[in-house]
């Protein structure tokens, strides 16, 4: 079993939709929770992160975390087109040492966004 | 400010020979991360350098190797390549050093796509 599971898709919306993204995890030490957009022929770019548990809202985007469930969730609002893309969620643990560098990342979900 | 730059972006080799990727990071960043991207596994560690030194390393066999210089630019190399090497090769600078705690923000490039015929 990964230590992250995300199911890869593809899903496919409408324009304007409420799009979840989620994955789950299975390390109990992971503190910091991350979404990463990638376009196709590019590399991932952080969307936003998160400390341990809780809701952190940037613009159309909300990330939640659920320590006690190993469960971390990304919503889109008013999906556009542009948000066309595989989203990929990233998890490390916490504190300081050589192994705290390393990012777990769930395989990501496609998603296409119609207009 | 210049990202994360890494070169070549495309190589097409074949079984046996080897290759080596180079990654530019940004003007600042000591940290140097390198992963492997395929359909089937996502992203997957290879390793981890800072300051010349490498801190970490994921479940790759000994023919996946690297190397960080003084001016933190780093290169890997994968030697007697198999098919199964063909992948998308990502490098990602951070500023976290090694008393850093907190999440490691990693920015990537645009990665280097290797062909193994």
């Amino acid at each position: 079993q990964k230590e992250v599971e995300q199911d890869p898709g593809p899903l496919s919306v409408p324009e304007g939709a409420i799009v979840s993204l989620n994955c789950t995890y299975s390390n109990s030490a992971f503190q910091y929770f991350m979404w990463y957009r990638q376009y196709s022929r590019k590399g991932p770019e952080l969307l936003m992160y998160t400390y341990s548990s809780g809701n952190k809202e940037d613009g159309r985007f909300t990330a939640q975390v659920d320590k006690s469930s190993k469960y971390i969730s990304l919503f889109i609002r008013d999906s556009q087109p542009s948000d066309s893309a595989t989203y990929l969620c990233a998890m490390s643990a916490n504190g300081r040492g050589s192994t705290l560098g390393r990012l777990y990342f769930g395989r990501g979900t496609q998603l296409t966004v119609w207009p | 400010k210049a990202g994360v730059t890494q070169t070549p972006r495309y190589l097409i080799k074949t079984r046996g020979q080897q290759v080596t990727l180079s990654c530019s990071p940004i003007s600042g960043h000591r940290s140097v991360s390198w992963y492997q991207q395929t359909p089937g596994q996502g992203l997957q560690f290879l390793f981890e350098y800072f300051s010349e030194t490498q801190r970490n390393k994921g479940n790759f066999p000994g023919r996946f190797s690297g190397r960080q210089f003084s001016n933190s630019r780093s290169e890997m190399n994968v030697s007697t390549l198999e098919l199964g090497d063909s992948a998308l090769y990502l490098c990602a600078s951070s500023l976290r050093d090694r008393l850093s705690s907190g999440a490691n923000v990693l920015t990537f490039g645009a990665g280097s796509r290797l062909t193994v015929l």
